[in-house]
């Protein structure tokens, strides 16, 4: 089974601090993702990468910047926390082989005070 | 550019009632279409997926048929279990693109 890990389930950081968010997949994955989600608008994508090193903007990317230094990891960067990124955010993977399918990460509650 | 668009809930049934979630998408192209279920405090998992039209996916008792027609690609379920109760996203992807395009999502509680 493939799997997707985050690593916090609940995190509370104070604006202006740095936050990290981290997603490793074991399958192998090619493609990695990053979503936000809030109530009323679903998932929406901050960014994704399809190698390693590589990397392209999603619907959001302002306020965010990603790493994917290496294939079974990919990370979330806010430089400067504020209240409006207070949301939930969701990791997955997918394979070039399996028609699009993504594999979701139990997701990250980030509160910023 | 590509859009899914599903029905607004929040909706609430009744134990063993019929469910019926509307789901239409558009696309340039033929896209593989999908349903994802998000359980209470979980992430998204796949609940059935259809790569080209006239196909139906299928899975827990739930089903959608891909239909290029009306575009669209509603999600059905003849008898809901309280344990149905979770958000379902309809979403579609096009081949060679590994982007998703997600709907809203659908709240869906099954009261017993």
């Amino acid at each position: 089974d493939v799997k997707v890990t985050q690593s916090s389930r609940y995190l509370v950081k104070r604006t202006g601090e740095k936050v990290f968010l981290e997603c490793v997949q074991d399958m192998d994955h090619e493609n990695m993702f990053w979503y936000r989600q809030d109530p009323g608008l679903g998932l929406r994508l901050i960014y994704f990468s399809y190698d390693v090193k590589m990397k392209e903007k999603g619907d959001i990317p302002e306020g965010y910047s990603v790493s994917r230094e290496k294939k079974e990891r990919f990370s979330l960067i806010l430089e400067s926390a504020s209240t409006n990124q207070t949301s939930m955010y969701l990791c997955a993977s997918s394979s070039n082989r399996r028609d699009n399918e993504q594999f979701f990460g139990p997701g990250t509650r980030l509160t910023v005070l | 550019g590509n859009s899914v668009t599903q029905m607004e809930g929040p909706v609430t049934l009744s134990e063993e009632a019929f469910l019926t979630i509307n789901c239409t998408y558009t696309a340039t192209g033929y896209p593989s279409l999908f349903w994802y279920v998000q359980y209470p405090g979980e992430g998204l998992q796949l609940l059935l997926k259809a790569t080209k039209a006239d196909d139906k996916g299928s899975n827990k008792g739930f089903e959608a048929t891909y239909r290029k027609e009306t575009t669209s690609f509603h999600l059905e379920k003849g008898s809901v279990q309280v344990s149905d109760s979770a958000v379902y996203f309809c979403a579609l992807g096009m081949r060679g693109y590994q982007k998703v395009t997600f709907g809203t999502g659908t709240k869906l509680q099954v009261i017993p």
